[in-house]
């Protein structure tokens, strides 16, 4: 089993709308969890962490689940500029598992 | 500040060639890690460090070596590059919280 699915997507959305992703990680041991975000040929980079309590920053919210193992993104009020692959990550021991990501396109 | 640098950014192979990526930092992290990134199969760690000198196999290390020798660089070695080494090289580095990845080098093997 994966250490993190996602749904691959793609989504696409018309600009305004909510969107959502999930994923689940197999590893309850499993220590910290970050939504990355990654453009078309670039490298990734990280877009918040996730804490149990849930947490927000402008039009995203994260969300945690440690007795379902699941971890959620919403994106709210969805830009132009959020187009792009999202990557769900947990990590342990200092090691960083990736999940394949969830590609979102905003539609004009 | 440059973060984590990574050279090449592109390189072109023959099968059998054999080349080293490049990967620096200049945040004095002392974890760093090389990823390869192909579609539909997400960031799979080839080998990772701990710290200067330290080195351990990751997922998919075979076809590839690393060395640590100063903290600052961590470099990935393709001694008989392969067709299936075709791949775009990730590398990253954390000290105690997340990821900073550098650009990538985008390595096609003919």
């Amino acid at each position: 089993r994966k250490e993190v699915e996602q749904d691959p997507g793609p989504f696409n959305v018309p600009e305004g709308a909510t969107v959502a992703f999930n994923c689940t990680y197999s590893n309850s041991a499993s220590q910290s969890f970050f939504w990355y975000r990654q453009d078309c040929r670039k490298e990734p980079k990280l877009l918040m962490s996730v804490y149990s309590s849930g947490n927000e920053d402008g039009r995203f919210t994260a969300q945690l689940n440690r007795a379902s193992q699941y971890i959620s993104l919403l994106i709210r009020d969805s830009k132009l500029s959020d187009s792009a692959t999202y990557l769900c990550v947990v990590s342990r021991s200092n090691q960083f598992y990736f999940g394949t990501g969830t590609s979102l396109t905003v539609i004009p | 500040n440059a973060g984590v640098t990574q050279t090449p950014k592109f390189r072109v192979l023959k099968t059998g060639q054999s080349m080293t990526l490049l990967c620096a930092q200049d945040m004095n992290h002392e974890y760093m890690y090389w990823y390869r990134q192909d579609p539909g199969m997400g960031l799979r760690l080839i080998h990772y460090s701990v710290g200067e000198g330290t080195t351990a196999k990751g997922e998919v290390p075979d076809g590839y070596n690393v060395s640590r020798l100063k903290k600052q660089n961590f470099l990935l070695g393709l001694e008989s590059a392969a067709p299936s080494q075709t791949s775009v090289y990730f590398c990253a580095s954390s000290r105690n919280y997340g990821y900073t990845f550098g650009s990538g080098t985008r390595l096609t093997v003919v």
